[in-house]
């Protein structure tokens, strides 16, 4: 059974750089896509981008200008990087698995506990 | 980007009742249309992807259905744990995927 579990920081200071790390434990990342996911809170759900294993990532575009997703096989990991934060990126982060061989199609599971990241002074 | 867009954002129902909610897709996205659960601080939970397959250890009561543009969920029986927040998602045309806004689903 694969799980996910997200870890970093749960306060940013505004301009800074928010960086968080999802976990893999019960499989390998070297298969399916991996995804971040946030949702501020009391709203709905706002894809960030994803990554494959290989390195190839897909941003949304709304915010491709601060995102940075990147993989470590070795560690089982992959890990976002949201640069020059302001108060409207305060939201709970999740990962999550694209359980498919192309992100075309794909749902989402399992997911992450999530990380409440607040951005504030 | 295509736009997601679920009718009603909130309804009130009764245990026992059926209920459907509906997303509908700005422009055609075939079948790729997947549906979440969503429990107050607690992650999402996929029900069902492909617009109609039910996820493994999904109860039988949720079912999905629609093709194109408009989508359908159904609860045919409510239980007391289907109260919760419900989300459509496409994944036709990347990026961005793009969700619904949501539906809350609760205890009248």
């Amino acid at each position: 059974q694969v799980l996910l579990q997200e870890s970093g920081p749960g306060l940013v200071k505004p301009s800074e750089t928010l960086s968080l790390t999802c976990t893999v434990s019960g499989g390998s990342i070297t298969s399916d896509y991996w995804s971040w996911i946030r949702q501020p809170p009391g709203k709905g759900l706002e894809w960030i981008g994803y990554i494959y294993y290989t390195g190839t990532t897909n941003y949304n575009p709304s915010l491709k200008s601060q995102v940075t997703i990147s993989v470590d096989t070795s560690k089982n990991h992959f890990s976002l990087k949201l640069s020059s934060v302001t108060a409207a990126d305060t939201a709970v982060y999740y990962c999550a698995r694209a359980p498919r061989l192309t992100m075309i199609g794909s749902w989402f599971d399992p997911w992450g506990q999530g990380a409440l990241v607040i951005v504030s002074s | 980007d295509i736009q997601m867009t679920q009718s009603p954002s909130s309804l009130s129902a009764s245990v026992g009742d059926r209920v459907t909610i509906t997303c509908r897709a700005s422009q055609s996205i075939s079948t790729y249309l997947n549906w979440y659960q969503q429990k107050p601080g607690k992650a999402p939970k996929v029900l069902i992807y492909a617009a109609s397959s039910l996820q493994s250890g999904v109860p039988s009561r949720f079912s999905g259905s629609g093709s194109g543009t408009d989508f359908t969920l159904t609860i045919s029986s409510l239980q007391p744990e289907d109260f919760a927040t419900y989300y459509c998602q496409q994944s036709y045309s990347i990026p961005p995927i793009t969700f619904g806004q949501g539906t809350r689903l609760e205890i009248k």
